[in-house]
């Protein structure tokens, strides 16, 4: 079976710095990785994908994530944090033999002025 | 383009009350999906359907019904609410059942169960 760790659910960085949200994976097969963003009272939206193509995956709003098959990780990267990037991460993972897609327990990003 | 449309956003029960939960999408896509979203344990499948006339049971789906009316509607049915279904829930599309395929979310119901 599929799985995802998050570690850590709440991380507080301060703007301009570098932001670093973990995750990693479990999987007995090549999986597909997703990382999305939930915004307050809002549903989630896809960030970036990971689908083997390449292994570092850029998405948007800044955003990036290497996939390390040797570390079992999918963590996410931004270089300088914005106000603006205040919320809740989720990494997941689609299940294998189906289409369901797995998600981490989320960890919510403070950003200090 | 509304994309997915989620009704209603807010809800209240008491406990042994039923409710169905409407979700609409107006993208064409074939697989739906009913999350709900409790802290600390992100967000866990309740039913699927992966194309008209089709659903599955999640990794939580005691407590729960789903009907897929037609490609556009997906409703989930609690038919005697208990407090431990208060949460928020999403629904959720992609336009096939392919594992790489994004999910495409409405803004949630947020439902409390008295």
């Amino acid at each position: 079976a599929q799985s995802v760790t998050q570690l850590g659910s709440h991380v507080s960085v301060s703007e301009g710095a570098l932001v670093l949200l973990r995750c990693n994976y479990s999987s007995s097969v090549p999986p597909y990785l997703f990382w999305y963003v939930q915004y307050p009272n809002q549903g989630l939206q896809l960030l970036l994908k990971y689908t083997s193509a390449a292994t570092l995956v850029k998405g948007i709003n800044g955003f990036e994530a290497e996939f390390k098959k040797s570390e079992t990780s999918f963590h996410l990267t931004k270089p300088s944090a914005h106000m603006s990037d205040a919320a809740e991460y989720f990494c997941a993972v689609s299940h294998t033999g189906g289409f369901k897609t797995i998600f981490g327990a989320g960890t919510r990003l403070f950003v200090k002025a | 383009n509304a994309g997915v449309t989620q009704t209603p956003k807010f809800q209240v029960l008491k406990t042994g009350q039923s409710m169905t939960l409407q979700c609409a999408q107006d993208m064409n896509h074939n697989s739906m999906y009913w999350y709900r979203q409790d802290p600390g344990m992100g967000l866990r499948l309740i039913y699927y359907s992966a194309s008209e006339g089709t659903t599955d049971k999640g990794e939580v789906p005691n407590g729960y019904n789903v009907s897929r009316l037609n490609k556009r509607e997906f409703s989930l049915r609690l038919e005697s609410a208990a407090p431990s279904q208060t949460s928020v829930y999403f629904c959720a599309t992609a336009i096939g059942t392919a594992t790489n395929e994004k999910l495409f979310f409405g803004s949630g119901t947020q439902l409390s169960v008295l």
